[in-house]
């Protein structure tokens, strides 16, 4: 079965220490990764995504992951915190079966940011 | 509108009652998808839209769960005779093509509280 893991419920760093979101995968084939923040109140809003080629990815709000294939992992980077970074991550793969894009999302970490 | 809306933001039904939660996706969006998210967890896939034509429903718990989009543009997710398992924020996503690659938008959410 595919299935995304996010082994940790909550992340605690200082501002300005930098901080890591991990997550593993478990899909056959070659998979689509993608990591997306949610605010409280708000939607999931992307962040950057996995498809093909270079293994570190950069997107937005300074933030990048790094695709590790022979460790199934897509952890979620940044050098240096902010307090608004504080927030729900997710991570999520496309389901390969399907050919809609629809993801399979990980169970969310807090992430919190201390001044 | 600049992102995908959702109304209404807040739902409160009593046991029994039927709902309509809607969905007005980025314009000239082909695809759109309904995710359920439970207290603590990660979205989880109900129904995906290619324009007009509902490709997949596989996600909808029960044949209480109906959802349409008529237009090809808003949708709307209806649950009948509603049960406090269906307490949830019901998320709606839009993208722009029918391709697996691209990032998804999501709306606010739809909290739906069953009592």
């Amino acid at each position: 079965a595919q299935s995304v893991a996010q082994p940790e419920d909550q992340v605690n760093v200082a501002e300005g220490n930098p901080l890591t979101v991990k997550c593993t995968y478990s899909v056959s084939g070659n998979p689509y990764l993608f990591w997306y923040v949610q605010y409280p109140n708000r939607g999931l809003q992307f962040l950057l995504k996995y498809i093909t080629g270079d293994n570190l990815v950069k997107g937005s709000y300074g933030f990048e992951a790094e695709f590790n294939k022979s460790q199934t992992s897509f952890h979620l980077k940044k050098p240096s915190a902010l307090v608004s970074d504080s927030a729900l991550y997710f991570c999520a793969v496309r389901d390969i079966w399907s050919n809609t894009g629809k993801l399979i999302f990980g169970q969310g970490t807090t992430l919190q940011v201390k001044p | 509108g600049a992102g995908v809306s959702q109304s209404p933001r807040y739902k409160v039904a009593k046991r029994g009652q039927d709902v309509a939660l809607r969905c007005d996706p980025i314009s000239g969006h082909v695809s759109l998808f309904w995710y359920q998210q439970a207290l603590g967890q990660g979205p989880e896939f109900l129904t995906y839209f290619q324009n007009e034509a509902q490709l997949d429903k596989s996600g909808l718990p029960s044949d209480r769960f109906f959802a349409e989009r008529p237009e090809g543009s808003v949708s709307t997710l209806k649950i009948q005779r509603t049960q406090q398992e269906d307490s949830a924020v019901y998320l709606c996503a839009s993208r722009a093509d029918a391709g697996p690659y691209n990032e998804q938008f999501f709306g606010p959410g739809t909290r739906l509280t069953v009592l």
